[in-house]
């Protein structure tokens, strides 16, 4: 039973460009949910998803941010014209129904590196 | 504004001893408490929660305890494992938005054989 998987890894943006940040939740997971750990900080809220549907974003930053949930594939995060302050660990959580904080499953997450 | 704060940032204890976590908190909305375990290059792993309602919550080794006039919680893992030797993250979250979690920057433990 796979877990939750990102990819890539590891990604390295030159200021400007576009970062798109993948997450395949487990399977049977319907709920995905996106964080963001900047150096030095705890892990911060910044959006839950169900398929199809964003439920809450208030974590997002207004601008160059943007996150879907399609009907098939992965979920993904999308950061336009990146900025060095972009530079971050994200990761996706997934859970099987609603959202009960104690069964959303992480993934190992996205090192962003803008340089 | 840090609104659940982990004061220590590294912990050290032997193996066999206790280790108890700190975590303090500011939003009297947080209603529900968690702890996470992390390992590096892995993401954050679900230990042990409590609810508000509750002063204590007891799984094995792990047991979470909260003071709320103190907003105050800590986890005590007895007895300490070298492979607890982790990154420990406290979190919270309201009622109303139960799946949106406020985390520390948490504590690095290392438990020495």
């Amino acid at each position: 039973n796979a877990g939750v998987m990102q990819n890539p890894r590891h990604l390295v943006r030159r200021r400007g460009q576009e970062a798109r940040l993948r997450c395949s939740p487990m399977k049977g997971h319907s709920h995905v949910y996106w964080y963001r750990q900047l150096p030095e900080e705890g892990l911060k809220f910044m959006v839950y998803l169900q398929k199809e549907n964003i439920i809450d974003e208030s974590g997002m930053p207004k601008e160059r941010f943007s996150a879907e949930f399609p009907k098939e594939g992965p979920s993904i995060l999308r950061i336009q014209q990146v900025v060095r302050g972009d530079s971050a660990a994200y990761f996706c959580a997934s859970s099987p129904t609603g959202p009960r904080t104690d069964t959303q499953y992480f993934g190992p997450g996205t090192r962003l590196t803008v340089l | 504004d840090q609104q659940v704060k982990q004061n220590s940032p590294s912990l050290s204890v032997q193996e066999g001893r206790i280790s108890i976590l700190n975590c303090d908190y500011t939003n009297s909305m947080f209603d529900y408490f968690l702890w996470y375990k992390k390992y590096p290059a892995e993401g954050p792993t679900f230990l042990i929660s409590i609810s508000s309602i509750k002063d204590k919550n007891e799984d094995g080794r792990f047991t979470v305890f909260l003071n709320k006039s103190a907003k105050h919680l800590s986890l005590h893992i007895v007895p300490s494992q070298p492979g607890d030797s982790a990154v420990y993250f406290c979190a919270a979250c309201s009622g109303g938005s139960n799946y949106k979690l406020t985390f520390g920057k948490g504590t690095l433990l290392t438990v020495n054989p």
